[in-house]
């Protein structure tokens, strides 16, 4: 069996800030991919960066970046310079095994305030 | 820009009575996903196929859910007889390979009220 654990129900950060969301999975396979996906309101969901487990480099995309700490099954999002438009649900998600089976989160409301 | 799309985008029934939810994925898709988020939380896997056929739907309630995709290409998740506690997001989404990195293109989701 494979768990996503997302312990912040809610952030709020200032805009041009810096604001990190937390994730911590847990998982038997050894190769494996980790995703956050954003959800903002009224609109479909779409990934926002990913990462396999088997690179040691920390993902990043603009002004979106990940923690990948292994050993620790932690996997958290840091978002730079904050936008309102970043203002979503962040799910984190974990793809294991051959099946290629989703895991989610229970996500991160983020508030971005002025 | 190609998307995933589904129909209809909310719908409101009775409980007891039946609903259907049509999802068409991305042209090429292989894989097929049906998600339910119930609000406030994550999306859960209720099945996935890969072409026509389906490789988990162990979390589908088989006793009043049921979905098919019968030509590989766009499909159906059905529930007969609905109840209150079915109230959610019914989201779809499709990917290009069955691979643990193929990214997920999602729908905007059918929202269900049961009254």
């Amino acid at each position: 069996a494979q768990t996503v654990t997302q312990s912040q129900p809610e952030m709020s950060v200032q805009e041009a800030e810096t604001v990190t969301l937390s994730c911590t999975y847990d998982t038997s396979e050894s190769d494996y991919y980790l995703f956050w996906y954003k959800q903002p309101p009224s609109r479909q969901m779409i990934l926002v960066i990913r990462q396999e487990a088997y690179k040691q480099q920390n993902a990043t995309e603009n002004r979106f970046s990940v923690n990948f700490q292994k050993a620790a099954k932690s996997f958290s999002l840091k978002i730079s310079d904050s936008q309102l438009g970043d203002a979503a649900m962040y799910f984190c998600a974990l793809n294991t095994g051959t099946a290629s089976k989703l895991t989610f989160g229970t996500g991160t409301r983020l508030q971005v305030t002025l | 820009e190609a998307e995933v799309a589904q129909s209809p985008r909310y719908k409101i029934t009775e409980k007891s009575q039946a609903v259907a939810f049509w999802c068409d994925p991305i042209s090429g898709h292989a894989t097929l996903y049906w998600y339910r988020q119930i609000l406030g939380q994550g999306p859960e896997l209720l099945v996935q196929f890969q072409d026509e056929s389906v490789v988990d739907d162990s979390q589908l309630p088989k006793d009043r859910f049921s979905a098919e995709r019968l030509k590989g290409v766009d499909s159906t998740l059905k529930i007969q007889p609905a109840e209150l506690g079915d109230s959610a997001m019914y989201l779809c989404a499709s990917s290009s390979r069955d691979r643990m990195n193929t990214e997920a293109f999602f729908g905007q989701g059918t929202r269900l009220t049961v009254v």
